[in-house]
């Protein structure tokens, strides 16, 4: 099936900087979703695309559907300790009134030193 | 509250006993979808439903199953649990058609040993 490639993997940064994560698929999609997983929960929504270029904020995260709407970026400003957690990337292709499935990256670790 | 409920949460079973495992929606929802999440595979999806009495299989659908009888309601059966699906499981929904904001469970984390 399709697949995102979500980079990076990982990645420890220092309290205050700034955040930067991708994805890229070989397919187009019409709808990029970013959602962060806490340990011991389930996904929850951050922010929402819906349109090629589109630049969202949601306030520290800022997230921009790739104009060739095959890629999407989500970008933490000043990351603080409680950002902490599995950042997921996920494009969806609704084609005429019908709801596509979500396809998810496999995930971006994000480790805090406080 | 919204919400979207998963029980049991943890889940230690042995090989070929069957179980289901409950998810339930109080949203009114018509789109609800199982997934299985595990260490460095992101989440892959087992099956979805568009409505009631309407399922299909998702990318890793191999022994499970689900029913959608109720709108509410989704379980998702393993008739005969193998170790290779031990792993963690999330059940989503959210409204059908256009844009897919889907509201994910706790997650029900299963050992088949």
């Amino acid at each position: 099936g399709q697949q995102l490639n979500q980079s990076p993997q990982s990645m420890f940064i220092q309290e205050g900087e700034d955040v930067s994560m991708n994805c890229t698929s070989s397919s187009i999609f019409n709808t990029w979703l970013w959602y962060k997983q806490d340990p011991g929960e389930g996904p929850v929504l951050l922010i929402a695309l819906y349109k090629a270029g589109e630049l969202t904020s949601n306030g520290r995260l800022t997230a921009q559907f790739g104009i060739t709407r095959k890629d999407s970026f989500l970008n933490i400003s000043a990351s603080i300790p409680s950002d902490v957690g599995i950042y997921f990337c996920a494009g969806q292709l609704n084609y005429g009134g019908s709801q596509g499935n979500l396809i998810f990256g496999k995930g971006t670790k994000l480790s805090v030193k406080p | 509250e919204a919400q979207v409920t998963q029980n049991p949460r943890y889940l230690i079973t042995v090989t070929g006993k069957k179980l289901t495992v409950t998810c339930s929606q109080n949203m009114n929802h018509e789109y609800m979808s199982w997934y299985r999440q595990d260490p460095g595979l992101g989440l892959r999806q087992i099956y979805y439903s568009m409505n009631v009495e309407v399922t299909d299989k998702g990318d890793v659908p191999e022994g499970y199953k689900v029913s959608r009888k109720e709108k509410r309601n989704f379980p998702l059966i393993l008739e005969s649990p193998s170790p290779n699906q031990t792993s963690l499981y999330f059940c989503a929904s959210s409204w059908r058609g256009g844009y897919n904001e889907q509201f994910f469970g706790p997650g029900t984390r299963l050992t088949v040993l």
